[in-house]
């Protein structure tokens, strides 16, 4: 079956980097688009961006361009979300989530999150 | 962007009953709104998607409708398992939006 595991919680200091991993599994990896979605605890989904798994090329909302950074490992089924410099409101559960078939961005399939707490 | 309003943001009722929650778009997004369904513990779960079609393994008992700037999602006779979190999210452009969130509680 389809599942998306995503790497575990992360506690950080401000100014620290974070790597947060998704590791795909039941289907063909670079056949859709991976996305990745933020939620701050007891708040909303927002939407951070998403990578192409075929070519690679990532596109970020605007409220997640410079420190974050989508990329793939391919051959492992999994796509990394890379955050540096981290700030106090970074403090999340980050989730990874699978497109749609035909290019269509809903979401079928979601990772369990990872929470990344930023506290110094 | 489109803004989703999603409301109410809390909702109470009972085993059996039937409810409804709105989400309006800022913009039309034609038919496209995804429901999902937030549960403790469980990862997110896509109930309906482009308005009005069931995601396979949803229960017949949630519907959506709706098209341009107003969507409704309906879930008749509430089953102990269905209190959660609810989400809408536009899926007609980019950037994605998703509304605030609708919980539904056991009254």
């Amino acid at each position: 079956q389809i599942q998306l595991v995503q790497s575990g919680p992360e506690l950080k200091k401000p100014g620290e980097s974070v790597k947060i991993s998704c590791k795909a599994s039941g289907y063909t990896f670079t056949d859709y688009a991976m996305h990745w979605v933020k939620q701050v605890p007891g708040k909303g989904l927002k939407w951070m961006g998403w990578i192409n798994t075929y070519t690679g090329k990532p596109t970020y909302a605007d409220d997640f361009k410079g420190r974050f950074v989508f990329s793939l490992e391919a051959s492992a089924s999994t796509a990394n979300l890379q955050i540096s410099n981290l700030k106090n409101e970074d403090t999340a559960n980050v989730f990874c989530a699978r497109e749609g078939p035909y290019w269509d961005p809903r979401f079928a399939y979601w990772g369990q999150g990872t929470l990344v707490t930023v506290s110094s | 962007d489109v803004q989703m309003t999603q409301s109410p943001s809390y909702l109470a009722a009972s085993p059996g009953e039937s409810v409804s929650i709105s989400c309006k778009a800022s913009k039309s997004i034609n038919t496209y709104l995804a429901w999902y369904q937030e549960k403790p513990g469980k990862t997110n779960k896509l109930l309906i998607y482009s308005g009005s079609t069931l995601q396979s393994g949803t229960p017949s008992r949630f519907s959506g409708s709706g098209s341009g700037t107003d969507f409704t999602l309906t879930i008749r006779s509430l089953e102990p398992e269905d209190f959660a979190v609810y989400y809408c999210q536009q899926h007609n452009e980019y950037p994605l939006t998703f509304g605030s969130g609708t919980k539904l509680e056991i009254k």
